[in-house]
């Protein structure tokens, strides 16, 4: 079966930087997504993988490597509105998108 | 600007009594999808539009029908909601080219209740 793991919840300080993990087992590859989800709002996007290396967007960054099924989120200068969860989502050999149950991340002053 | 709108926000509806919710968007995506989300899990696909063509995901109950009478608007329509069907319902958009696919632009969301 399909399969996308994240941690379920973590903790950070704010102004630092944290990382979330995610690993995949797909039937194929054709890119990673992830989304920034405020509790009871929609998931927005925040950036898109389909190369192997680092995207950087900001204060955001996400790196891939397609042959170790993996790909994190890079948070830096954590600010208290970054507490939200974040989504991993990967679109498979078909071209439908397969979701993780999301990481929870709380900032603490 | 252009958007995904849904209404309602908020949904409380009867055990047993049907429902339908609504999506527009101004994105003019060909794509609409419909998830269901409950708490802390990953958003569910139940199905999407490819322009007109309707594609069920194949786990989606029958008490889940959807239609899309134009490239903006689509609805969701719960024919005998149960308990188990209160969740966040989030409407969704992309645009795909051939193999292209865009990331997806979700609305709001309808929160749905049942009593």
């Amino acid at each position: 079966g399909q399969n996308i793991d994240q941690p379920t919840e973590m903790t950070a300080t704010e102004g630092a930087i944290v990382q979330i993990n995610c690993t995949y087992q797909t039937s194929g590859f054709n890119g990673l997504f992830w989304y920034q989800q405020h509790a009871g709002e929609a998931p927005t996007f925040l950036s898109y993988n389909v190369l192997d290396g680092l995207e950087e967007k900001g204060r955001f960054s996400s790196f891939l490597s397609r042959s170790k099924g993996y790909s994190y989120l890079l948070l830096k200068e954590l600010q208290m509105k970054d507490s939200a969860s974040y989504l991993c989502a990967v679109r498979d050999g078909n071209y439908q998108l397969i979701w993780g149950a999301g990481t929870k991340l709380i900032i603490k002053p | 600007d252009a958007m995904v709108i849904q209404n309602p926000r908020y949904q409380v509806t009867q055990f047993g009594k049907p429902v339908t919710l609504s999506c527009s968007q101004t994105l003019n995506h060909n794509v609409m999808y419909w998830y269901q989300q409950k708490s802390s899990q990953a958003p569910k696909l139940l199905f999407h539009y490819y322009d007109k063509d309707f594609n069920n995901e194949a786990d989606t109950p029958d008490n889940f029908q959807s239609r899309r009478p134009n490239t903006s608007f689509c609805f969701l329509d719960i024919r005998s909601p149960g308990l188990g069907d209160a969740a966040m319902y989030l409407c969704a958009t992309s645009r795909v080219e051939g193999t292209d696919s865009y990331e997806q632009y979700f609305g709001p969301g309808t929160r749905l209740t049942v009593t």
